[in-house]
């Protein structure tokens, strides 16, 4: 089944405990992308990447990392969460970033809801 | 400035009627790509219908059309014979090609079907 897969789907942490969520699709997508979703702020995009070894960031990249070793990752990074970076996180993913619409729509994971006391 | 607004934060509808929601956006970019996307109370993200800048026909996707209205930078999606399964947030988007393919998300509207 065609699908992106995030884990966990729900993390309580503490202030400055690293941690990873991960993002992987097995539709041998080129772009990828991070966003989370506030109430009222609707979906901002944190992180992107067209392709193998290329990031760019997004409206709110602080706070966060990102790295594209492998077409079907696409992991999550922060390094020190903050109680401000608690919020849903969804990993998308396209064939391309730009094209036909059944080329550049993109599909989403589960989400990841993270609390960061 | 925004680059997608969604002024309407709540809408109800009766059911089997239509429904109009807003969208406006704002780019200078020639090649840009509009989308709405739902997400029930689930909280999934589901892909409803796109637009491209230089699509010269509205699109259609079963019950959904978007009304591409380029000179005023509007791309309503139009939801006819509004079913209890409607009831969701809608989310517009806008994919600019010149800044290097990042999205935008609008804020939302939380539409409520009454039956």
């Amino acid at each position: 089944e065609a699908q992106v897969t995030q884990n966990p789907r729900y993390l309580i942490t503490v202030t400055g405990k690293k941690l990873t969520v991960t993002c992987s699709q097995n539709m041998n997508h080129e772009y990828m992308s991070w966003y989370r979703q506030d109430p009222g702020l609707g979906l901002r995009q944190i992180y992107y990447s067209m392709n193998v070894e290329v990031t760019d960031k997004g409206d709110v990249p602080e706070g966060y990392k990102v790295s594209r070793k492998e077409k079907r990752n696409f992991p999550l990074i922060l390094e020190s969460p903050s109680p401000n970076q608690t919020s849903l996180y969804f990993c998308a993913s396209s064939l391309s970033p730009a094209g036909p619409a059944s080329q550049e729509t993109q599909y989403f994971g589960p989400g990841t809801r993270l609390l960061v006391l | 400035a925004q680059k997608i607004t969604q002024t309407q934060p709540g809408m109800f509808v009766q059911e089997k009627e239509a429904v109009t929601l807003d969208c406006t956006y704002d780019t200078s970019d020639p090649s840009y790509g509009l989308f709405w996307y739902k997400q029930p109370s689930s909280g999934e993200m589901i892909f409803l219908i796109y637009q491209g800048s230089y699509d010269q026909q509205n699109a259609t996707e079963g019950r959904y059309s978007l009304n591409f209205q380029k000179a005023r930078k509007s791309a309503n999606l139009v939801i006819s014979a509004s079913q209890l399964g409607d009831s969701a947030m809608y989310f517009c988007a806008m994919r600019e090609a010149n800044t290097g393919n990042q999205f935008y998300f609008g804020t939302g509207t939380s539409l409520t079907v009454i039956p």
